[in-house]
């Protein structure tokens, strides 16, 4: 399994951009079979799907946070990250960087649709925004 | 977007079946992937492809799928098992793809 590491500050504030690097070793970022996500927590909340980004550039957003969201990988760092704009207090949470492992789906009702799934996720890392 | 409900918490004896569920719109047409957070730690993949399991997951962990309910079911429930679980699906027909269920917090009695 390759190993994930995210990497930023952990205090940002209001208004400002947060940013975050996710470090893979053991695995190439440059794949055909894998994307790369990013995933969040609040403190004591369930988990929110951010955005996942392929080698290739192709990108998927959640469209609660597309206008303020940036995802990026660099192949030659074998890094991809993420950037959050224009940040409050309701983006402080755990976030989590995660490989995407991509299929399509093999139950007969599912008419062979795509599917993405994560893992490994990275040890998370906690950003706090506040002045 | 897609919605996918699960109850929020569940409690079991040591030894005994875990059924956690996951509600969503004609479900049975989705791939749902299962995780496993224990406290303090990231998630990790228990079941994807609706009932496949990484290597290093224990066959005690199986899932299922079917009408507008997913399952994952933990057979002989163990200490070690009580963590949040969380299903997901990827609505690739969607603007919002990536979808987690609300989780469910199991405790072992």
């Amino acid at each position: 399994q390759p190993q994930l590491q995210e990497s930023g500050p952990g205090l940002v504030e209001p208004s400002e951009t947060l940013s975050l690097t996710c470090s893979v070793a053991g695995d190439s970022v440059i794949s055909f079979i894998y994307d790369w996500g990013w995933i969040r927590q609040a403190p004591g909340k369930g988990l929110e799907w951010i955005g996942t980004i392929s080698d290739r550039g192709t990108r998927y957003y959640n469209p609660s946070l597309k206008s303020r969201v940036t995802l990026s990988v660099d192949t030659s760092r074998n890094q991809f990250s993420l950037s959050l704009s224009s940040v409050t207090a309701a983006d402080t949470a755990m976030y989590y960087c995660a490989r995407g492992g991509i299929g399509y789906c093999t139950n007969p009702l599912c008419h062979g649709r795509r599917t993405h799934w994560f893992d490994p996720w990275g040890q998370g890392t906690l950003v706090s925004v506040s002045s | 977007s897609y919605v996918l409900t699960q109850s929020p918490s569940l409690s079991v004896a040591q030894g005994e079946t875990a059924t956690i569920k996951c509600g969503g719109s004609n479900i049975a047409s989705q791939s749902v992937h299962w995780y496993q957070q224990k406290p303090g730690q990231a998630p990790t993949l228990v079941i994807y492809y609706d009932n496949d399991r990484p290597a290093g997951i224990p066959e005690r962990f199986s899932g299922s799928n079917s009408g507008n309910t997913a399952t994952l079911t933990i057979n002989r429930v163990e200490a070690g098992d009580e963590a949040d679980y969380y299903c997901q699906v990827w609505d690739g027909d969607s603007d919002h793809p990536g979808v987690f269920g609300t989780g469910t917090e199991v405790t072992v009695l």
